[in-house]
């Protein structure tokens, strides 16, 4: 079955640490992107990429980095930069006009 | 740019009652609009979504929703609701011309009781 694959599903971090999120999608999709999740102020757009070695910001990339060297794959860097990195960490992948399709979701705490 | 508000953040019903989860929207072209669901620590699942033609949209599990462009709205309603529908619901907006910008709401936690 097709769809898009986030790993680890939890994940600790101490302060100070890079951490990378792993996303993997095999919707063939051109666009993907990574959304964070607090509770109360639904979806915030990190960062997302319409085509492979290309990427933009979104409303909140400040402490985040990405690559997307293949098409398949979107991973997530959350540098030590990133103030308050305890979140959800959602990941999500369209194709044109399409709606957007979503992963299980990285818990990520920082301790 | 585009903005939702979803004007409850929690909703308790009892279970077989309708339910009605309302969203405004803001934008000044023209727009797509959705209805996502999350359960607990999983991903967001498409419920509904409106792009063009009837403004009644149906959806998974007996949702659905109306396109009210003179009120900016896009409520969600249920007629019927079950325990299994306690969840996180959230509306999304994003201008037709604009692929890669999609707005969330705050979400509706529906809590639906025994």
């Amino acid at each position: 079955d097709g769809g898009i694959t986030q790993s680890p599903k939890y994940l600790f971090r101490k302060e100070g640490q890079n951490v990378t999120l792993s996303c993997e999608q095999n919707l063939n999709h051109d666009a993907m992107y990574w959304y964070r999740q607090d509770p109360g102020q639904g979806l915030r757009l990190i960062y997302y990429s319409q085509i492979v070695n290309d990427f933009q910001k979104g409303d909140i990339a400040e402490g985040y980095s990405v690559s997307r060297e293949k098409k398949e794959s979107f991973p997530l860097t959350v540098t030590s930069a990133q103030k308050n990195p305890t979140a959800f960490y959602l990941c999500a992948s369209n194709q044109g006009a399409g709606e957007l399709f979503f992963g299980e979701g990285s818990r990520l705490t920082v301790l | 740019a585009q903005s939702v508000t979803q004007l409850d953040s929690q909703v308790p019903v009892f279970e077989e009652a309708p339910v009605e989860l309302r969203c405004n929207y803001s934008s000044s072209v023209s727009v797509y609009l959705f209805w996502y669901v999350q359960y607990p620590n999983q991903g967001l699942q498409l419920l509904l979504k409106y792009l063009s033609g009837s403004t009644l949209v149906k959806g998974i599990n007996g949702f659905e929703a109306e396109f009210n462009k003179s009120q900016t709205s896009f409520h969600l309603r249920k007629p019927s609701v079950h325990i299994s529908d306690t969840a996180e619901y959230f509306c999304a907006v994003r201008a037709s011309y604009n692929n890669n910008d999609m707005r969330f709401g705050a979400g509706t936690r529906l809590t639906v009781k025994p």
